[in-house]
């Protein structure tokens, strides 16, 4: 149980493209999910926080209007990479948890991660 | 949250236990710890948790001590496959909607054959 997905798990485009990427929760309903971004050789950073149904919550120095982040439903979220630039290469990766209160419902569940190559 | 240390690197002989050391010597007292590992290129998978007891599942043991400043992580008889950089992290369930996890940077587990 508490599988997580994501689609694509490689995308190259050219710079000044959008790229979308869906994560999904295949076997729970998430109520809140995040999306990571890790460089290489260095930890997750958390960019946004999203609950099903209302807008994302981003971390400081995360531009909202250049990622965005939809959670329409309560087992998929999209991130959407717009105008990207050569510096958003990078391993983007969601996770979800069940939103409710207490330690095992507070568990977050990755999924593979998307990497993303700008050129 | 209450921040972690951990050794950068750690190896261990497969087959033999796997002991990772955390210390969380600010921990408060609704503070969870929480471990995670992320093997190479892909996402962060979920290990175990615990508040005070110490916790076994199918994948590790987590130790904590009695006045909760430190915890270890034992992989009973570690694979090649166990191989991945280990994240301890504690975080307070009571912070309302702030449910966000903060990375360090963890212990790179090498098992050797």
């Amino acid at each position: 149980g508490a599988v997580v997905s994501q689609h694509p798990s490689w995308v190259i485009c050219k710079s000044g493209t959008s790229v979308k990427i869906e994560c999904r929760s295949l076997d729970f309903q998430a109520t809140t999910m995040f999306w990571y971004r890790q460089f290489p050789k260095q930890s997750l950073m958390l960019m946004a926080t999203s609950n099903e149904g209302s807008k994302a919550t981003y971390e400081q120095g995360v531009e909202k209007d250049k990622f965005l982040i939809n959670h329409a439903s309560l087992t998929l979220s999209t991130l959407t990479v717009t105008s990207a630039h050569p510096e958003d290469s990078s391993f983007y990766i969601c996770s979800a948890t069940l939103g409710l209160a207490g330690a095992n419902q507070e568990t977050q569940y990755f999924g593979p991660g998307t990497r993303l190559l700008v050129l | 949250d209450a921040k972690t240390t951990q050794p950068t690197s750690m190896d261990c002989a497969e087959g033999r236990a796997a002991n990772l050391p955390c210390n969380h010597s600010t921990i408060s007292g609704n503070e969870y710890v929480y471990w995670y590992r992320q093997i190479h290129s892909q996402g962060p998978q979920y290990i175990i948790h615990g508040l005070k007891n110490n916790e076994t599942n199918e994948m590790a043991s987590l130790i904590i001590t009695e006045d909760r400043k430190s915890s270890t992580l034992i992989l009973p008889h570690a694979t090649l496959r166990d191989t991945a950089v280990y994240y301890c992290i504690v975080r307070d369930l009571n912070a309302g909607n702030n449910r966000k996890l903060i990375w360090g940077l963890g212990t790179s587990l090498a098992v050797n054959p």
